[in-house]
Formats: structure tokens, sequence, C-alpha cells
């Protein structure tokens, strides 16, 4: 079974541009979450999607957004880019939420250099 | 505030020996906690995770321990190899049935042979 894929794998922007970013989930898994990882402040939750619907946002502001389609592929946006979004953004998939014990697994996450 | 607590950026031990990495917690609401590992440049490996009614969950060299009563929580990896040389993220799920994960900031371990 193939696990989560994202893509690109590497960015490289510069200030002020948006960039938009892609995750398809494990075949099967409806429920997608995406997170930030950063030197200082490690990983830290952006959202989750099941169903074409945001069911939870983290602390970031509105320049994040995400989407999720139909087949439970999502894409996350970030816009007016700023030098502080250089990160490690990684997706993570699971079955669904409120499944009681489930586990999410991560893809291999897009790097995005901000210059 | 950080929910999630792993006090200890870094642990060395000996090949063959136990390397125990901790976790602390803060939120009562937590019903769901998970260990992953984590290569540089890589997305983190799901190891083991435990529910909050249990108190131990083992899957052949690695167990975790739980303490509800302490809120803390322990990661067992005996015995340990190079190959296990990683950053181990500590990670925490709210009742309620949202996916999202509280991590730790991690602990990178090495085993020296």
């Amino acid at each position: 079974k193939a696990g989560v894929t994202q893509t690109p794998r590497y960015l490289i922007k510069t200030r002020g541009q948006q960039v938009t970013l892609s995750c398809s989930p494990i075949s099967g898994h409806r429920s997608v979450s995406w997170y930030q990882q950063t030197p200082g402040q490690g990983l830290q939750f952006l959202f989750e999607y099941f169903s074409e619907t945001q069911r939870n946002k983290g602390n970031f502001p509105g320049r994040f957004s995400g989407r999720q389609f139909s087949n439970s592929r999502s894409e996350m946006n970030v816009s007016t880019l700023e030098l502080g979004d250089s990160a490690l953004y990684l997706c993570a998939s699971s079955l669904a939420p409120g499944q009681g014990i489930d586990t999410q697994y991560f893809g291999p996450g897009t790097r995005l250099t901000v210059l | 505030d950080q929910q999630v607590k792993q006090n200890s950026p870094s642990l060395s031990v000996q090949e063959g020996r136990i390397s125990i990495l901790n976790c602390d917690y803060t939120n009562s609401m937590f019903d769901y906690f998970l260990w992953y590992k984590k290569y540089p440049a890589e997305g983190p490996t799901f190891l083991i995770s435990i529910s909050s009614i249990k108190d131990k969950n083992e899957d052949g060299r690695f167990t975790v321990f739980l303490n509800k009563s302490a809120k803390h929580l322990s990661l067992h990896i005996v015995p340990s190899q190079p190959g296990d040389s990683a950053v181990y993220f500590c990670a925490a799920r709210s009742q309620g049935g949202s996916e999202k994960l509280v991590f730790g900031k991690g602990t990178k371990l090495t085993v020296n042979p």
C-alpha cells in the first residue's frame, strides 16, 4: 500500500509570493492533517480536513489556508510569504476522525525555503 | 504553553543497552498518545501508541508506559541498536474526535556501537 505522498518535495520562493502544497493520503484514508515543523517551534498543527470540511485549525494567521477534495487529496496554500514561513510542511493521513484509536501516518514533507 | 514536554533534548546510550525516553503532559483531556521517530528531512514514522485506558503497550523492542496520575509516559527501547539513532517525538491527542496531535519538541537519541 502506498504511503502518504507530498509534492513538491522542495520549494524555494521569495517574500510576498504565494505557494500551494499538495498531499495525497494513504488509499482509504479520508482524514488529512497538516503540520509545520521549524527548529524553534517543533511540530505545530495547522489544520485538519475530513469530507472536504475543515474540522480544526491551529494558531496560524489567515495567510495559511487549505482545502480537501472529494478524493481526499488535500492542498494547503500560503499567501504573502514571509521569511518565517520557511519550514518543513508535513501532511498526515488517518482513516477518519472519531474512530477511537487511530493512527496518523506522515508523508515525507515539503521543504519550503523563503528568500 | 507547552502541553507536551520532552525535557531531555538528547540522550546517548550504548548499543545493546536500554534507551528510556520520557514525556510529560499537562492536559487531562488527552486520551491517546503516540511516539514517532524522525530522521532529518523526512516525515515522522509511527512507532507505537497507547490509549489512556491502558498503562503499557509493547511491540517488539519498543514498550510505552503511561502513568496517568503523574501525566507521564515513557518509551523503552530494548536492546538499543545504532539504527535507532533518530529524533523521537511524543504526541498526544485530545478526546472529542479531532485528529489534531500536540507534539513535544523531541529527544535526539544516539546509540553508539
